[in-house]
């Protein structure tokens, strides 16, 4: 079975800031990870995925994440942070065909 | 990207009444659907699996006769809550998947149910 750890229930920061959104999985197969962001009473949309390949994914709005199989790490990243991005974001696991396992969430606020 | 729709967006119905919950994928074909639950501020808790044609899957703790699954087309899957109580309200999110692995899923709007 697979779980994830998001280890940052909330995370406050200012305007055109870095931010790290930290998520660690378990798992003892080889997984597919994921990282969703969610607005006020919507559905969930993708940010980005990573099924192989190169460990550092690009996915939308500006987010990246790296995947470090040595820490079991997943972490989002985004360089300058707007207003806009205040969400939640969520990270998940999948193992192979297994069903896709969520984090508990991380809530970004950007002050201005 | 492709485009899961759900509806109502948000219901209120009574106690000991039922409530359909619609989930279509508007531009792929969904061969596997999930419905998930989901507390305010809390995460995602998967209530059940569904391929198309078959019986859906429910995850422990989630009671089949009161969360009706149906997904009768490839296109298409309902909930129903059935004599819903206030304690079944809540946000409640399907998503679809149409390729084999199951990596590429998109998620729906929600549904925001409310039990008075």
């Amino acid at each position: 079975a697979q779980s994830v750890t998001q280890l940052d229930s909330q995370v406050p920061v200012f305007e055109e800031a870095p931010v790290e959104l930290r998520c660690n999985y378990s798992s003892s197969v080889s997984v597919y990870l994921f990282w969703y962001v969610q607005y006020p009473n919507q559905g969930l949309q993708l940010l980005l995925k990573y099924l192989s390949g190169s460990t550092l994914v690009k996915g939308i709005n500006g987010f990246e994440a790296e995947f470090n199989k040595s820490q079991t790490s997943f972490h989002l990243r985004k360089p300058s942070v707007h207003i806009s991005d205040t969400a939640e974001y969520f990270c998940a696991v999948k193992g192979g065909s297994e069903k896709l396992v969520f984090g508990k969430g991380t809530k970004l606020t950007v002050n201005p | 990207g492709a485009v899961v729709s759900q509806h109502p967006s948000r219901v209120i119905c009574k106690s000991g009444t039922s409530v359909k919950i619609e989930c279509r994928s508007l531009d792929f074909q969904a061969t596997t659907m999930f419905w998930y639950r989901q507390f305010p501020k809390q995460s995602l808790m998967l209530m059940a699996t569904s391929n198309e044609g078959s019986k859906a899957t429910y995850e422990q703790g989630v009671e089949k006769d009161k969360f009706l699954i149906n997904h009768a087309s490839l296109t298409l899957s309902t909930l129903t809550v059935t004599s819903a109580h206030p304690e079944d309200s809540s946000f409640y999110i399907c998503s679809g998947t149409g390729d084999a692995l199951g990596n590429t899923i998109y998620f729906g709007e929600g549904s925001w149910l409310t039990v008075v």
